[in-house]
């Protein structure tokens, strides 16, 4: 199946510090990204959709100045986490939508903790 | 996108065929039928997709009943590395929406 890759798969900041994290489509163009949160012994949950070269849709509840979405690529969509706080810290994972397949395929996903 | 419902828990001999069950009884006639699975602290992992026909690929098989209001995943010879969290997941295929996960399956697969 298609590659979706993760960077960084873990990271440790202070509280206050911004994160970023990517995700790339590795072998399919994905004018399609999405962002979800995991936190322990929870499923998935949806933060946003991101599509290449417009603004971010968020779900409700999510606070899309603090989560900040650019999807300038069809193969590259970045996340970063503003001012982070401890309840920030949590499994983020990305998908990538293959439009020739109309299937999505995940990263790695990238645990953040926040000190 | 249509509710799914799955048992939240089964366990499966190593070797054995696992039969993963999945209902979707207001699945709409547009609507396909996905599966993936989590293997813990992992990304999810897509494992095979239908609309109506049983599919079959090179991880496992996917039965949808003619009423397509329920399906069954079939992982032919289960190993211990199949131990994961199986999503059943309906949606339509074309334009950009996306996944809704539930609560899944776990499967634990038992040397």
């Amino acid at each position: 199946g298609a590659v979706v890759s993760q960077h960084p798969s873990r990271v440790i900041c202070k509280s206050g510090t911004s994160v970023k994290i990517e995700c790339r489509s590795l072998d399919f163009q994905a004018t399609t990204m999405f962002w979800y949160r995991q936190f322990p012994k929870q499923s998935l949950m949806l933060m946003a959709t991101s599509n290449e070269g417009s603004k971010a849709t968020y779900e409700q509840g999510v606070e899309k100045d603090k989560f900040l979405i650019n999807h300038a690529s069809l193969t590259l969509s970045t996340l970063t986490v503003t001012s982070a706080h401890p309840e920030d810290s949590s499994f983020y994972i990305c998908s990538a939508r293959d439009s020739g397949t109309d299937t999505q395929y995940f990263g790695p996903g990238t645990r953040l903790t926040v000190l | 996108d249509a509710k799914t419902t799955q048992p939240p828990s089964m366990d499966c001999a190593e070797g054995r065929a696992a039969n993963l069950p999945c209902n979707h009884s207001t699945i709409s006639g547009n609507e396909y039928v996905y599966w993936y699975r989590q293997i813990h602290s992992q990304g999810p992992q897509y494992i095979i997709h239908g609309l109506k026909n049983n599919e079959t690929n090179e991880m496992a098989s996917l039965i949808i009943t003619e009423d397509r209001k329920s399906s069954t995943l079939i992982l032919p010879h289960a190993t211990l590395r199949d131990t994961a969290v199986y999503y059943c997941i309906v949606r339509v295929a074309t334009g950009a929406n996306n996944l809704f996960f539930g609560t899944g399956t776990r499967l634990t697969v038992i040397p």
